[in-house]
């Protein structure tokens, strides 16, 4: 499978512990997005990569929130002092040109008990 | 801030086409409108854009307005599988905006046998 991968796609957490998503984009694509979808709403912009520089961060990626991808490959998101408030599918996407189709992975899954 | 204004749920008999409306009266002119679609528990899929001329693929035609102030989403012989929430996204295609995909709420349609 060549799609975007993700892992965890589950991840159940107690309040205060920090956890971290990574996403394997299409091997490419050369743009990495990163979204949050909370039950009964649409997937929310949280940042976005071109290669290994982030370019771009939405207002909701709090200082809890950091968002990383070294080499221009994989990427990954950790959130740090996690609340219930993070409870929500983590969404990662990528693409090969600005303005292309981005292609999503499966989502991680967050549960903060 | 919401750009396009969808109808939440919609249900179609299986075999027959299934049309979504979506109206976005504030487009630009160099903004495309993009549909995504995302079954249950999995990330968005692409399924088509266009900026003004229809368009079709093997997935679904998109029908643009002349004024381009709405657009209709048609699936012309629905299954089951296609049972999923249909966002409708205007965007630009470089700059500024390019890279954030404002999903909105969307269209949940049920495909019913």
């Amino acid at each position: 499978d060549t799609g975007v991968s993700q892992d965890p796609r589950h991840k159940i957490t107690k309040r205060g512990q920090n956890v971290t998503f990574r996403c394997d984009p299409i091997s490419e694509h050369n743009r990495l997005y990163w979204y949050r979808q909370t039950l009964g709403q649409g997937p929310e912009f949280l940042t976005y990569f071109q290669n290994e520089a982030q370019l771009e961060k939405s207002r909701l990626l709090s200082d809890r929130f950091s968002a990383e991808r070294p080499k221009g490959s994989f990427s990954t998101l950790e959130i740090q002092r996690t609340e219930q408030g993070d409870s929500a599918m983590y969404l990662c996407a990528s693409s090969l040109e600005v303005g292309g189709e981005q292609y999503f992975g499966p989502g991680t899954r967050l549960t903060v008990t | 801030d919401a750009k396009t204004t969808q109808p939440p749920s919609m249900d179609c008999a299986e075999g027959r086409a299934a049309n979504l409306p979506c109206n976005h009266s504030t487009i630009s002119g160099n903004e495309y409108v993009y549909w995504y679609r995302q079954i249950h528990s999995q990330g968005p899929q692409y399924i088509i854009h266009g900026l003004k001329n229809n368009e079709t693929n093997e997935m679904a035609s998109l029908i643009i307005t002349e004024d381009r102030k709405s657009s209709t989403l048609i699936l012309p012989h629905a299954t089951l599988r296609d049972t999923a929430v249909y966002y409708c996204i205007v965007r630009v295609a470089s700059g500024a905006g390019a890279n954030n995909l404002f999903f909105g709420t969307g269209t949940r349609l049920t495909v019913i046998p």
